[in-house]
């Protein structure tokens, strides 16, 4: 069965870093890129970053540029997204997805951590 | 701020039909595929249909998609409670190098 689990999200106050994964299982990782995806609470979807699944290409949202940074280990079959500076409006659920191709399809998704940022 | 507009809610009785509009530009939706993704409420979002118009394997051929120039189209016939969810469009952007992917703004569909 082809699933995602995201763990690490927790309360944390503004400034501080946090780091989220994603494990995977049911498929060959390094044969996909990986999306992180967040919701605030009662908004819609805002996404975060994708990692190409050799890890060679990073992108992400201008809103979590220099602060996040997304990364893999493929032997571990594990994503990560390292959050630092986080602010009040990084809280949020984040979901990690599989990329279908082209950038352009994410399944499936994972379930989700929150994040809340607060002091 | 999302650059692909959606309606905020649509609704229609059981057994009718929808439609959700996903309103872009020539750097999105008009030179990139676009997905749409349900997200029933409490739950994870799902892919409902990629590549402008192909659904997974699981999705009923109640959801249809189709996409002309800058402007995306989701379909939804014979509309059951079960329909009851958020609906998003999405696609990928390049205005700007390297590129982002973006969402629509979401659409509330509620069956009456």
């Amino acid at each position: 069965q082809v699933q995602l689990v995201e763990s690490g999200g927790g309360v944390v106050q503004p400034g501080r870093s946090l780091r989220l994964s994603c494990a995977a299982s049911g498929f060959t990782l390094s044969s996909y890129g990986i999306h992180w995806v967040r919701q605030a609470p009662g908004k819609g979807l805002e996404w975060v970053a994708v990692i190409s699944y050799d890890g060679s290409k990073e992108y992400y949202a201008d809103s979590v540029k220099g602060r996040f940074t997304i990364s893999r280990d493929n032997s571990k079959n594990t994503l990560y997204l390292q959050m630092n500076s986080l602010r009040t409006e990084d809280t949020a659920l984040y979901y990690c997805a599989r990329d279908l191709g082209q950038f352009t399809k994410f399944d499936p998704w994972g379930h989700g951590t929150l994040v809340s940022v607060s002091s | 701020q999302s650059v692909l507009t959606q309606p905020p809610s649509v609704s229609a009785a059981p057994g009718q039909k929808v439609t959700i509009s996903c309103s872009g530009s020539s750097s999105n939706i008009g030179n990139n595929y676009v997905s749409w993704y349900q997200q029933l409420p409490g739950t994870a979002p799902k892919l409902l249909i990629y590549d402008n118009n192909m659904r997974p394997s699981g999705i009923p051929d109640r959801f249809s998609g189709s996409k002309s120039g800058t402007s995306a189209t989701l379909g939804i016939t014979g509309l059951q409670t079960g329909d009851e969810a958020d609906y998003y469009c999405g696609t990928w952007d390049s205005s700007l190098i390297p590129g982002l992917y973006v969402f629509g703004t979401g659409t509330k569909v509620t069956v009456l």
